[in-house]
């Protein structure tokens, strides 16, 4: 089972400063199945990105997707205050669809 | 639109079975897709639990296999998670999903529904 490691746990930065959040595999992934979702408070997570660069519809271009092999990165260009949220990875593999932990966007 | 909506008992007790529905809107289930089950624990991250396609192929996590049966009913347009021996590990937030293009990533969830276990 491939185990995704993300990094850091949290992040704290403030409106306008850009987000760099890391996605580690334990083995190497194809880069047509890694996954990146949103997931607000109370609310189901969101798809942003599969295929670990192409943004799912209806989502704004300050959110990218980029890495190959085992390290995986998205970024959020400048935060608006609605990115504030948990931000997890998924990566799918020999029928396993597993997640990271998730990393923790927070206001400064 | 594609809507998922899930149904079931939000407190079910120790041993027993957890049973919830989720019926799809906007699509019809027997023109493709597979369809999914994930779990959250209170305060946690995300679990697969398992995957269905229309025909009725299925793919189970495997730390949760032993219990789980994920079932579909095309002429209701929905499909449903069994977890039998419940414990209070069993407590969490359960979606249902769809797969996207591919089946790799999770592309509708539904609302979600807490389910407690508990006597």
């Amino acid at each position: 089972e491939i185990v995704l490691t993300q990094s850091p746990g949290t992040l704290s930065l403030s409106p306008g400063e850009r987000a760099t959040l890391s996605c580690r595999a334990s083995q190497s992934v194809s880069s047509s199945y890694l996954a990146w979702y949103q997931q607000k408070p109370g609310q189901a997570p969101r798809l942003l990105i599969y295929g670990a660069s192409n943004r799912a519809t209806g989502i704004p271009d300050r959110f990218s997707g980029s890495g190959s092999g085992t390290d995986f990165t998205l970024t959020i260009s400048r935060l608006e205050p609605e990115d504030f949220a948990v931000y997890y990875c998924q990566q799918y593999g020999s029928s396993l669809w597993t997640f990271g932990q998730g990393t923790k966007v927070e206001i400064k | 639109q594609v809507q998922l909506q899930e149904s079931g008992p939000g407190l079910v007790k120790p041993s027993e079975t957890l049973s919830l529905t989720c019926a799809v809107s906007g699509y019809s289930i027997s023109s493709g897709y597979y369809w999914g089950w994930i779990r959250q624990p209170p305060g946690k991250g995300l679990e697969w639990i398992g995957n269905i396609y229309h025909s009725g192929s299925t793919y189970y996590n495997p730390s949760l296999k032993s219990r789980v049966t994920i079932s579909v009913d095309t002429s209701k347009n929905q499909f449903s998670l069994k977890l039998s021996s419940v414990t209070a590990a069993d407590t969490a937030v359960y979606y249902c999903t769809r797969l996207g293009w591919g089946s790799s990533y999770f592309d509708y969830w539904g609302q979600g529904t807490l389910v407690t276990v508990s006597s």
